[in-house]
């Protein structure tokens, strides 16, 4: 049983430059969240996707994007990159878009800005 | 003021004691509470979820008091593989996110 994959493991860009990061959410999981940690602080919510489409945003400007794909995979795109973009990139997976489920993490792609 | 707050710590107790923390949340429509684990340069991973009859799972206890808008966690009996930084979460119903407390760092010491 697969659990939450993400890709690539780590990544170095410099400011302005654009990134993908992926993700494939626990077998058996349709809705997938994405979050930013900075070092120190709790993640933060990005955005949810479900059924292909953005569910809920939170305060991320709009150079954040997503997709989802029909099988559930996930891709979060961030442009014209800034120095405090620098964080782990976690994505979370869960069955539903239900309040009571848990989120179910991947391992993270750490970003740095340079 | 956060959503969800913590106190940072960090609790440094030995090993076999007995240590608690605290979580308030503001928002009175939250429906569901949980307690996640933060290994360091790691992902978060699910402690527990909490219920408002509290619950138990093994050396650890999570009690809810909504009316106060609080969550706790209790560990007992400590151990060297306790040390992390521990997560309160909440669920606000129906709106499809977990807002994340910023954590609370424990290291318990031989």
């Amino acid at each position: 049983d697969a659990g939450v994959t993400q890709s690539p493991t780590h990544l170095i860009k410099t400011r302005g430059q654009q990134v993908t990061l992926r993700c494939s959410p626990k077998s058996g999981h349709d809705t997938v969240s994405w979050y930013q940690q900075a070092l120190g602080q709790g993640p933060q919510f990005i955005f949810q996707y479900y059924e292909e489409e953005e569910r809920q945003r939170g305060n991320f400007p709009d150079r954040f994007s997503g997709h989802q794909f029909p099988n559930y995979s996930s891709e979060l795109n961030v442009n014209a990159l800034l120095l405090g973009d620098s964080a782990l990139y976690l994505c979370a997976s869960s069955p539903g878009t239900g309040s009571n489920q848990p989120q179910h993490f991947g391992d993270g792609t750490r970003l740095s800005i340079l | 003021r956060k959503e969800v707050e913590q106190d940072p710590g960090p609790f440094n107790v030995p090993e076999g004691a007995t240590v608690a923390f605290n979580c308030t949340y503001s928002n009175s429509a939250s429906q569901s509470f949980f307690w996640y684990r933060q290994d360091c340069r790691k992902e978060p991973k699910l402690l527990m979820s909490v219920y408002s009859s509290g619950n138990e799972d093994g050396r650890f206890t999570a009690q809810l008091n909504r009316a106060s808008q609080y969550i706790s966690l209790l560990i007992r009996d400590s151990k060297l593989s306790d040390s992390a930084t521990y997560l309160c979460v909440v669920n606000i119903a129906n709106a499809g996110k977990s807002t994340f407390g910023d954590g609370t760092t424990l290291t318990v010491k031989p």
